[in-house]
């Protein structure tokens, strides 16, 4: 069946932390992989995505990721954490844009 | 650009009326809309996606008789909760896709909190 599936429900993390939020996909064909952020109040606002080509993909706001196939992996990256990226995370895959997997989210707080 | 809203964002309702969710994208035609529902601390849960002028595809286990989906225009999508029960009670999040903003991206709306007492 095809899902995806963040295993971090919480992460807390002090400011200038390095960030990684796990997300593993489970889907047989070819996928496309999405990150989305969720700001307290706000609607859910795309980070970067990924279809094909350089698996190493960049997103805005410093935020990248790294599509391994091999691991069936889309983790979500950021060298320095500010308080400002406290949200809500969101990874998302398919195999076009009408069948989207949610994961269950990763609710990250950035302390001061 | 590429914003869309919903209206109301939230709604309280008694068991066994129905509300209506407007879904709508302000500075694009939307080609694709779709409809999610989100309970606390989970998932997003497709519910259905509907293309303008076409009947929706409700994903499977949604009842399409309940959850009453219309595309009538590029710019306009309502989801109707028919004879609502508290179980209904939950987050309905709309987002909007068109070949002209990217592909494969959706644009989400606010999201709509309903309350079925």
């Amino acid at each position: 069946a095809q899902s995806v599936s963040q295993h971090n429900h919480h992460v807390i993390l002090s400011e200038a932390a390095s960030l990684e939020l796990g997300c593993n996909y489970s889907y047989g064909g070819t996928v496309n992989l999405f990150w989305y952020v969720q700001y307290p109040g706000q609607h859910l606002q795309l980070l970067l995505k990924y279809f094909s080509g350089d698996p190493l993909v960049k997103g805005i706001k410093g935020f990248e990721a790294e599509f391994i196939k091999s691991k069936f992996s889309f983790n979500l990256r950021k060298p320095s954490v500010q308080w400002s990226d406290t949200a809500e995370y969101f990874c998302a895959g398919g195999p076009g844009a009408n069948n989207l997997f949610f994961g269950t989210g990763t609710r990250l707080t950035v302390i001061p | 650009g590429a914003v869309v809203s919903q209206h109301p964002s939230w709604v309280i309702c008694k068991s066994g009326t129905s509300v209506k969710i407007e879904c709508r994208s302000l500075d694009f035609q939307a080609t694709t809309m779709f409809w999610y529902r989100q309970f606390p601390k989970q998932s997003l849960m497709l519910m259905a996606t509907s293309n303008e002028g076409s009947k929706a595809t409700y994903e499977q286990g949604v009842e399409k008789d309940k959850f009453l989906i219309n595309h009538a225009s590029l710019t306009l999508s309502t989801l109707t909760v028919t004879s609502a029960h508290p179980e209904d009670s939950s987050f309905y999040i709309c987002s909007a896709s068109s070949p002209s903003q990217g592909d494969y991206e959706q644009y989400f709306g606010p999201g709509t909190r309903l309350t079925v007492t």
